[in-house]
């Protein structure tokens, strides 16, 4: 399996615009997350989904923010308009529930790295 | 808010010495995490914790887990330059298909 794919890696892009960020989780996962990275704040949980239903989104900052997953092997995150406060490292990230456990054990795309001008 | 908040921020050492970073948490938990993360890429799990365990060892890796103090420590033993990273800690309150609450990491530097 190539693992979680993240497009694009990079984006610039001016304030205003319309940004769409994609993400396709490992085959067999059925849990998908969007994060969010920056200096300041850490890692920071957007949106998750189980079974592609968003079972969570307090973590999205805005309405500008939206996601979604219409099928089990690809999500996305879009941004609209973008603002230079939007500028992070944006990662999707898979999972399948371990029994024992019950816990979830993420396995991360690359990131994509957005820069809003 | 940040579930797990890991100290140090940031620790140089030398190869071949080991490294002890901490984490600590404000809310019950199910199970801890700790993840390693390479400059320009994604977060890999490194281990898993659960709530009714006090000890775990992966290879170079000890993890400890003090659920009354809610903290827990990570181990490297006998580092190598390889293990240059950021580390976080991650808690899962809910378990199930809940997202992971992660820290601010520790930034580890092994100098060769």
């Amino acid at each position: 399996d190539a693992g979680v794919i993240q497009s694009p890696r990079h984006e610039v892009t001016e304030m205003g615009q319309e940004v769409t960020l994609r993400c396709k989780p490992i085959s067999g996962h059925n849990s998908l997350f969007w994060y969010r990275q920056t200096m300041m704040r850490g890692l920071e949980l957007l949106i998750y989904f189980n079974n592609n239903v968003p079972i969570d989104d307090s973590g999205m900052p805005e309405d500008r923010f939206s996601a979604k997953m219409p099928n089990a092997s690809f999500s996305t995150l879009k941004i609209q308009p973008s603002e230079p406060r939007d500028s992070a490292v944006y990662f999707c990230a898979s999972s399948v529930t371990v029994k024992l456990s019950g816990a979830n054990v993420l396995t991360f795309g690359a990131g994509s790295r957005l820069t809003v001008l | 808010s940040q579930q797990g908040e890991e100290d140090p921020q940031a620790l140089s050492i030398q190869e071949g010495e080991n490294a002890t970073m901490n984490c600590s948490y404000k809310t019950s938990i199910n199970n801890l995490q700790w993840y390693r993360q390479n400059s320009g890429r994604g977060l890999v799990h490194l281990i898993l914790i659960r709530s009714n365990e006090r000890e775990k060892h992966s290879g170079r890796l000890r993890v400890t887990l003090d659920t009354s103090k809610k903290s827990s420590s990570l181990l490297i033993t006998a580092s190598r330059a390889a293990d240059t990273a950021s580390y976080f800690c991650a808690t899962d309150g809910g378990g199930g298909a809940d997202g992971l609450t992660f820290g601010k990491g520790t930034h580890l530097i092994i100098q060769p």
